[in-house]
């Protein structure tokens, strides 16, 4: 079955504890996204990559550090998380570059993440 | 990219249709359109995609019209289980880093 996962689904933490978020997909995709969801504003990409060690920031990168050492992980790392990084997560992955003919965008569960 | 406008919010009650419209005025040539279903604290789940003309699966239909700068979302004899967000997404062919998801609209369907 094609899965996006992500853990933790819920997570309460303090400022500046650093803390990663995981994301593992089992669809071979190329491409790899994160988006944080706040109410009112949408959808917001944070990062994105297309191949292993290529990277780069999306609209809301700020705060935020990835990694793509192998083609099935990206983690989303909060080196210093602040209270404005309160928010819910999400992982996303695709065959292809954007959302044209056959490449689906799969997303994970969603992270819950709390900063106090 | 372009740029989507829809409805914020839409009623329906069950076993009716319900129509959804997206414009997208500056629509590229490559461009395709596709639509996401988002329930409360889950993800954006896939439910078509078209590029014009008409598109039908097991959940939705898709009619996009000839000039192609807008397109509507068609679900059959909604149920309760089908109130969520829907997103209109457009373009993204040499921008997967430009993936815009917007307010989307809000559909709650009523017994």
């Amino acid at each position: 079955e094609a899965q996006v996962t992500q853990n933790p689904r819920y997570l309460i933490t303090v400022t500046g504890k650093k803390l990663t978020v995981t994301c593992s997909q089992n669809m071979n995709h190329e491409y790899m996204s994160w988006y944080r969801q706040d109410p009112g504003l949408g959808l917001r990409q944070i990062y994105y990559s297309m191949n292993v060690e290529v990277t780069d920031k999306g609209d809301v990168p700020e705060g935020y550090k990835v990694s793509r050492k192998e083609k099935r992980n990206f983690p989303l790392i909060l080196e210093s998380p602040s209270p404005n990084q309160t928010s819910l997560y999400f992982c996303a992955s695709s065959s292809g570059q954007g959302i044209d003919s056959g490449n689906t965008i799969y997303f994970g569960e969603g992270s819950w993440l709390t900063v106090v | 990219l372009a740029k989507t406008t829809q409805p914020i919010s839409m009623d329906s009650y069950e076993g009716q249709e319900v129509n959804i419209t997206c414009s997208h005025n500056n629509i590229a040539t490559n461009d395709y359109i596709t639509w996401y279903q988002q329930f409360p604290s889950q993800g954006p789940r896939f439910i078509i995609q078209g590029y014009k003309t008409k598109v039908t699966n097991e959940v939705a239909s898709l009619f996009i019209p000839a000039d192609r700068k807008s397109s509507t979302l068609s679900l059959p004899r909604v149920s309760l289980s089908d109130t969520a967000v829907y997103y209109c997404l457009v373009g993204a062919s040499r921008g997967y880093n430009k993936l815009i998801f917007g307010a989307g609209t809000r559909l709650a369907v009523h017994p």
